[in-house]
């Protein structure tokens, strides 16, 4: 099993459909995040969750929904979005007790096409 | 305003060679530098990082230095191979306030064989 795994791998949906993106991590850690990758721009950091609770919104808007139900899982909920909403959307772990050192650990990301 | 800047989105090397990419900053306050790659389809995975104490350091054919009062950093690798051919992306912390990852737009690596 890899470290951080995301699901599904691939989707596409309309500007009304609801759907979730999943993420589950195998490393033991309390801290995750989800990530926005447009091409062109850098990584945007959308969501944190340290030990099951959300310590960053980065000022995202309301139609993408995080979820954090334990500390291996986090999810994504999606509804109503936009054609520009289309991205690689990655989800990440890291220890969150000790020292900050940046270090993360990336799932292989949920391409989104919105049509 | 990007605080983190890769102003090279594309490099080419000729296997083993030296590649050497860059990154510029804006934010004083950064506490680590961190590198990632990434490749086709995956994540990207950490490679190398250094603190804002230091100048250089060295894991096997990567070194990364670090200039602060250039607000520079580079990634060297050598001798470059063709699995070095990914995405890299620069990317600094700030221990102090957010204690987020701003990360660069990147620079595509890719090393000729």
């Amino acid at each position: 099993e890899t470290g951080v795994t995301q699901t599904p791998r691939h989707l596409v949906m309309g500007m009304t459909n609801k759907k979730s993106l999943k993420c589950e991590q195998h490393l033991g850690h309390n801290a995750m995040y989800w990530y926005k990758q447009s091409a062109k721009k850098p990584l945007e950091l959308m969501f944190v969750y340290s030990l099951e609770e959300r310590v960053e919104n980065n000022s995202v808007p309301s139609r993408f929904s995080p979820e954090c139900p334990n500390s291996s899982h986090l999810f994504l909920h999606l509804h109503t979005l936009q054609p520009e909403d289309s991205a690689l959307y990655l989800c990440a772990s890291s220890q969150a007790s000790g020292p900050n050192t940046g270090e993360l650990f990336f799932g292989e990301g949920s391409r989104l096409t919105v049509l | 305003d990007q605080q983190v800047k890769q102003n090279s989105p594309s490099l080419s090397v000729q296997e083993g060679r030296i590649s050497i990419l860059n990154c510029d900053y804006t934010n004083s306050m950064f506490d680590y530098f961190l590198w990632y790659k990434k490749y086709p389809a995956e994540g990207p995975t950490f490679l190398i990082s250094i603190s804002s104490i230091k100048d250089k350091n060295e894991d096997g054919r990567f070194t990364v230095f670090l200039n602060k009062s250039a607000k520079h950093l580079s990634l060297h690798i050598v001798p470059s191979q063709p699995g070095d051919s990914a995405v890299y992306f620069c990317a600094a912390l700030s221990n102090f306030g957010n204690e987020k990852l701003t990360f660069g737009t990147g620079t595509r690596l890719t090393i000729i064989p």
